[in-house]
C-alpha cells in the first residue's frame, strides 16, 4: 500500500523557520519525481515545488522562490521541504505528491500556521 | 505561466445526473513529447485529493468507469455520467506540462 506521511508542521512566528518532512513507502520512491503543495484555509491547491528523481533538478512558482527548499533522500525515501522567512500568507495545509504523469499519490497533509 | 480556468465553480446534481466540468488552459498543454499532462482530482471533504484521470482521458486504477475525461490543447472536460452520493466534493484539474498549475476547483453538491 502506497503511504505518504507528512510531519514537522505546527505554529510558526513570521519570519522564522520550519522544515516539512514526508516519509514515503510501498512504492520505489527514487523512480518519483515528488512534490510539495499547500491548501490554504477554505483555499484552492497550490503548487509550492517539484524535485526531480536524482535531486539535481528543483523547482518553484515566485511565490516561495528564494524562501523554501525541497530536497530529497533517496536512501531514507524521504522527502523535504525547508521553509525559510515564513510570512502569515504561508499558513496552509502542506501535502507532498508523488508525480506520475501528475500528481498521482497524495500525503494526508500538515498545517503550518504562521502567526505571531 | 499556465492558468487554468475551470467552470462551472459549482454544480447542483440529483442522484443519476450527468454532468460536466471545463478546463481550459491558457497555453496548449501537449508536451514535446506528444503526450498532454493534463490530469482530474477529487478533493472529499476533509481528505486530500486523490487522482481519478491522467493524461486526459487515462482513468485512474480503481476509479468507477462513470468518470471520463476528454479533449486536447488547451479545451478539456470531466464528466460523470450519473452521480452518485460519494461523487460530492472539489474537483480540480491540474497541468503538468508546464511546472505545476491548478485550477481553481469545482464544488459539486448533491440535491
Amino acid at each position: 500500500e502506497v503511504q505518504l506521511v507528512e510531519s514537522g508542521g505546527g505554529l510558526v512566528q513570521p519570519g522564522r523557520s520550519l522544515k516539512l518532512s514526508c516519509a514515503a513507502s510501498g512504492f520505489t520512491f527514487s523512480n518519483y519525481y515528488m512534490a510539495w503543495v499547500r491548501q490554504a484555509p477554505k483555499k484552492g491547491l497550490e503548487w509550492v515545488a517539484t524535485i526531480s528523481t536524482s535531486g539535481s533538478r528543483t523547482y518553484y512558482p515566485d511565490s516561495v522562490k528564494g524562501r523554501f527548499t525541497i530536497s530529497r533522500d533517496n536512501a531514507k525515501s524521504s522527502l523535504y521541504l525547508q521553509m525559510n522567512s515564513l510570512k502569515s500568507e504561508d499558513t496552509a495545509t502542506y501535502y507532498c505528491a508523488a508525480l506520475l504523469q501528475g500528481p498521482r499519490y497524495w500525503g494526508q497533509g500538515v498545517m503550518v500556521t504562521v502567526s505571531s | 505561466d499556465v492558468v487554468l480556468t475551470q467552470t462551472p465553480p459549482t454544480l447542483s446534481a440529483t442522484i443519476g445526473q450527468s454532468v460536466s466540468i471545463s478546463c481550459r488552459s491558457s497555453q496548449s498543454l501537449l508536451h514535446s513529447n506528444g503526450n498532454t499532462y493534463l490530469n482530474w482530482l477529487l478533493q472529499r471533504p476533509g481528505q486530500p485529493p486523490q487522482l481519478l484521470i491522467y493524461l486526459v482521458s487515462r482513468l485512474e486504477s480503481g476509479v468507477p468507469n462513470r468518470f471520463s475525461g476528454s479533449g486536447s490543447g488547451t479545451d478539456f472536460t470531466l464528466k460523470i455520467s450519473g452521480v452518485e452520493a460519494e461523487d460530492l466534493g472539489v474537483y480540480y484539474c491540474v497541468q503538468s506540462t508546464h511546472a505545476l498549475t491548478f485550477g481553481s476547483g469545482t464544488k459539486l453538491e448533491i440535491k
